[in-house]
């Protein structure tokens, strides 16, 4: 069935450094892509999206690319801030429209 | 302003006490889904609706019912909690058919059962 697997957390880096947070995916054809964050005590937000093979998602700093030749769709920013602070999930849309979620991964940023 | 607003935000309950949280979203959307969340589980769908009177069950449905009488309620009814029905409850709503529709989620429900 349809899966996504993102990367153990928690990571934690200092103010300006580089962030990749892996995601992969199983599922039939090609699904839209999505990250979402969750900033304490809040819900999930829509950080990007990306809705065909090859597209990139971008938004805040962040980036994501479609890349169905390797099943994935990374999480990228160049500068990470303390207010990136949050938890970061990977999904997918089923072809029924529902959501499927990765576990999750902590971000903390120090200045 | 768009919202989805859950109520209450904090409940603490006991084993066997039926309890309902509630769900309301003011964007006229047709899809409504209830999640929960669990450390090292992330998100996994209890229950979703794609219209009026249309429900079916996610991946996590055992011990939950839902309803959809108005497009604009989709209330999680606990029957007879139990305590690994603990947990972090999302509600979320989005507009569907063709396109893309951001899904907008209400700010969470802790539940406690003891």
């Amino acid at each position: 069935g349809d899966s996504v697997t993102q990367m153990e957390g928690p990571v934690t880096l200092s103010e300006e450094a580089f962030l990749t947070i892996n995601c992969t995916y199983t599922a039939t054809g090609y699904p839209s892509l999505f990250w979402y964050v969750q900033y304490p005590g809040e819900g999930l937000q829509l950080l990007l999206k990306a809705t065909k093979a090859d597209d990139k998602g971008s938004n805040k700093g962040f980036e994501a690319t479609y890349r169905k030749e390797t099943t994935s769709f990374h999480l990228e920013k160049g500068s990470v801030q303390v207010s990136d602070s949050a938890v970061y999930f990977c999904a997918l849309r089923r072809s029924q429209g529902n959501l499927i979620f990765g576990k999750g991964t902590k971000l903390s940023v120090k200045p | 302003e768009a919202q989805v607003t859950q109520n209450p935000r904090y409940l603490i309950t006991v084993t066997g006490k039926k309890l309902t949280v509630t769900c309301s979203q003011n964007m006229n959307h047709e899809y409504m889904s209830w999640y929960r969340q669990d450390p090292g589980l992330g998100l996994r769908q209890i229950y979703y609706s794609m219209n009026v009177e249309v429900t079916d069950k996610g991946d996590v449905p055992e011990g939950y019912k839902v309803s959809r009488k108005e497009k604009r309620n989709f209330p999680l009814i606990l029957e007879s909690p139990s305590p690994n029905q603990t947990s972090l409850y999302f509600c979320a709503s989005n507009g569907a058919g063709q396109g893309f529709y951001e899904q907008y989620f209400g700010p969470g429900t802790r539940l406690t059962v003891t």
